[in-house]
């Protein structure tokens, strides 16, 4: 079965642009987390989804948002892009909203700030 | 607070040299995962760790969560060049809670 997908795979942003992040989870997988990774900061936890509804979210300003569609697909949007949102976005999906089952991560959008 | 800390950052090797990282939190951890993420990859999952003591293997793979559920270990046996990328550790510090990811070990195997 498919994996997850998120698209694009790169961006390129000038600064104070906004930018949109796909993500398609496997199929029936409810769950949707979003991790940020730079090489100085690992993994960081942007905001998780169940069923449409944001379950947690981590510690980064309001300007990064997402949302999930009742088809489980998931967005995340970056407003005013700075120099230090430069990363590789990571989806990944489980198939309840308890973490125990294990994550499946996309490969991931790089998105570039200039 | 929640944080999962990941010793070391790097680690080089010798190929048939054997390989640790340790993870540590502190606060008692509910799960704890572990992902390999080979280098342009992304993380993909390895193992899950629940019980209080817990040691699984996977061929020469060896997965601990301490006694306190506060730490954990991945070891290694003969590392081989196929092991090379990062190792990370994520925690679960209740149920339904998020996945916490340490900052990873990145192990490279010298052939």
């Amino acid at each position: 079965k498919a994996g997850v997908t998120q698209t694009p795979r790169y961006l390129i942003k000038t600064r104070g642009q906004q930018v949109t992040l796909s993500c398609s989870p496997i199929s029936g997988h409810r769950s949707v987390s979003w991790y940020q990774q730079t090489p100085g900061q690992g993994l960081q936890f942007l905001f998780e989804y169940f069923s449409e509804t944001q379950r947690n979210k981590g510690n980064f300003p309001g300007r990064f948002s997402g949302r999930q569609f009742s088809n489980s697909r998931s967005e995340m949007n970056v407003s005013t892009l700075e120099l230090g949102d430069s990363a590789l976005y990571l989806c990944a999906s489980s198939p309840s909203a308890n973490p125990s089952y294990g994550y499946t991560f996309g490969s991931g959008t790089r998105l570039t700030v200039v | 607070g929640q944080q999962v800390m990941q010793i070391p950052q790097y680690q080089h090797v010798q190929e048939g040299e054997d390989f640790t990282t340790y993870c540590n939190s502190s606060t008692t951890l509910s799960n704890i995962q572990w992902y390999k993420q080979r280098p342009g990859g992304h993380p993909v999952f390895l193992i899950q760790l629940v019980k209080s003591g817990e040691v699984k293997k996977q061929k020469r793979l060896t997965f601990q969560f301490g006694e306190a559920k506060k730490n954990s270990s991945l070891h290694i046996t003969a590392t081989q060049t196929t092991d090379v990328g990062t190792y990370f550790c994520a925690g679960i510090y209740n149920q339904g809670g998020k996945l916490i990811f340490g900052q990873g070990t990145e192990l490279s195997v010298k052939p």
